[in-house]
């Protein structure tokens, strides 16, 4: 079955330092990996995805995630958090199986960047 | 940047009573999708339309619900008689048709059934 977990409800960062948001991933065949971030009363903004070739992927608004195959990860990370990168981000997977695309979401992991 | 738009923002409604949650794709996706959040929990695949039919859906996709592309623009999702569970918000995406291609989401219609 395909599926994503994000581990951490909550992440706590001060404004300056580097943040992870942790992302692992569980499917068959090649993984289609996406992050999307989640402001208050907004849709899902899409971020940055994997699909092939390096593992270092870069996205937008500076942020950057590592594709991990031995560990089936696929974490979001950025050098310096902004305040205003609190948000709730969503790490989600392509079903390999389906014809259409249909994502897997994990349960979503939310962002609090203090001044 | 084009972008997936959804009306309305927001919808009550009571229990029993037929909803029509609207959205439009971007102008040049051909696959469309419907998913579903409720609050504090996953984001949750519904349904996807492809060539003018349901391409693929979830167990939560049963009779009650369905889809349209009525017109060359809107993509409509209708649940025909709703239950307090359906309360969520419901998220339309879009995307061109390419292999892994992103899926574009709108902002989301929040739907409270009293």
């Amino acid at each position: 079955a395909q599926s994503v977990a994000q581990p951490e409800d909550q992440v706590n960062v001060a404004e300056g330092n580097p943040l992870t948001v942790k992302c692992t991933y569980s499917v068959s065949g090649n993984p289609y990996l996406f992050w999307y971030v989640q402001y208050p009363n907004r849709g899902l903004q899409f971020l940055l995805k994997y699909i092939t070739g390096d593992n270092l992927v870069k996205g937008s608004y500076g942020f950057e995630a590592e594709f991990n195959k031995s560990q089936t990860s696929f974490h979001l990370k950025k050098p310096s958090a902004l305040v205003s990168d609190s948000a709730l981000y969503f790490c989600a997977v392509r079903d390999a199986l389906s014809n259409f695309n249909k994502f897997y979401f994990g349960s979503g992991t939310k962002l609090n960047v203090k001044p | 940047e084009p972008e997936v738009t959804q009306t309305p923002s927001h919808q009550v409604t009571q229990m029993g009573q037929e909803v029509i949650l609207r959205c439009v794709p971007i102008s040049n996706h051909l696959y469309f999708y419907w998913y579903r959040q409720i609050l504090g929990q996953k984001v949750e695949f519904l349904v996807s339309f492809y060539n003018n039919e349901i391409s693929e859906k979830s167990e939560i996709f049963d009779d009650q619900f369905s889809v349209e592309r009525p017109d060359g623009s809107n993509f409509t999702l209708k649940i025909r008689s709703t239950k307090l569970e359906d309360s969520a918000m419901y998220f339309c995406a879009s995307r061109v048709g390419l292999a892994g291609e992103t899926q574009y989401f709108g902002p989301g219609t929040r739907l409270l059934v009293l």
